[in-house]
């Protein structure tokens, strides 16, 4: 069974662009959930998503979007871009079902350089 | 008060030794709860999750609640050189199964 998958695993951006990070989940699970670690802040809950809604957010500023596709692939998208910014993005799918929830899968990771 | 906090670590243990990580959660509510092994350059990996009071085992991992106390442990038994990681606890946030806190990490270094 296949994994979490993200693209890029590695990007470099300077200050004031945007990016766009991809997310495919394991096949089956329908909630797909971001993170970013930094060594400073550690892991951070950014947003989740379930059958293409948000249902959680991070107390994150609106510069952080996502939104998921009938597939249950996601993307986040940063806009605007700060120093601040650059992490590892992480992506975690789940079954999202009774005890399972919050039993996370994540992917790799995207890690963002932002110059 | 942080929502989940970790003794801080590093934690450095000899082979064959156990390992005793501990984590404590300020959401009294909190029913789920979890440990993520993190390598170094890798991500997370989940390795266990206690929804009970008492103790869950899983090959050479206890993990080990009480509500109580509002305390989780993750002890590693015949620690391994390979078990040498950050382990991280994690919580469900207020109001949400589904947006976990996670403590700072613990870093393990098992010696051989």
């Amino acid at each position: 069974k296949a994994g979490v998958t993200q693209t890029p695993r590695y990007l470099i951006k300077t200050r004031g662009q945007q990016v766009t990070l991809s997310c495919s989940p394991i096949s089956g699970h329908r909630s797909v959930s971001w993170y970013q670690q930094t060594p400073g802040q550690g892991l951070q809950f950014l947003f989740e998503y379930f059958s293409e809604t948000q249902r959680n957010k991070g107390n994150f500023p609106g510069r952080f979007s996502g939104r998921q596709f009938s597939n249950s692939r996601s993307e986040m998208n940063v806009s605007t871009l700060e120093l601040g910014d650059s992490a590892l993005y992480l992506c975690a799918s789940s079954l999202d079902l009774g005890e399972h929830t919050g039993e996370l899968f994540f992917g790799e990771g995207s890690r963002l350089t932002v110059l | 008060q942080k929502e989940v906090e970790q003794n801080s670590g590093p934690l450095s243990v000899p082979e064959g030794a156990i390992a005793s990580l501990n984590c404590t959660y300020s959401d009294r509510v909190s029913q789920s709860f979890f440990w993520y092994r993190q390598y170094s350059g890798k991500s997370p990996e989940l390795i266990m999750s206690i929804y009970s009071n008492g103790d869950k085992e899983d090959g050479r991992f206890t993990a080990q609640l009480n509500k109580a106390s509002q305390y989780v442990s993750l002890l590693i038994r015949d620690s391994q050189p390979s078990d040498s990681a950050t382990y991280l606890c994690a919580v469900p946030s207020s109001g949400s199964a589904r947006q976990l806190t996670f403590g700072s990490g613990t870093q393990l270094t098992v010696l051989p």
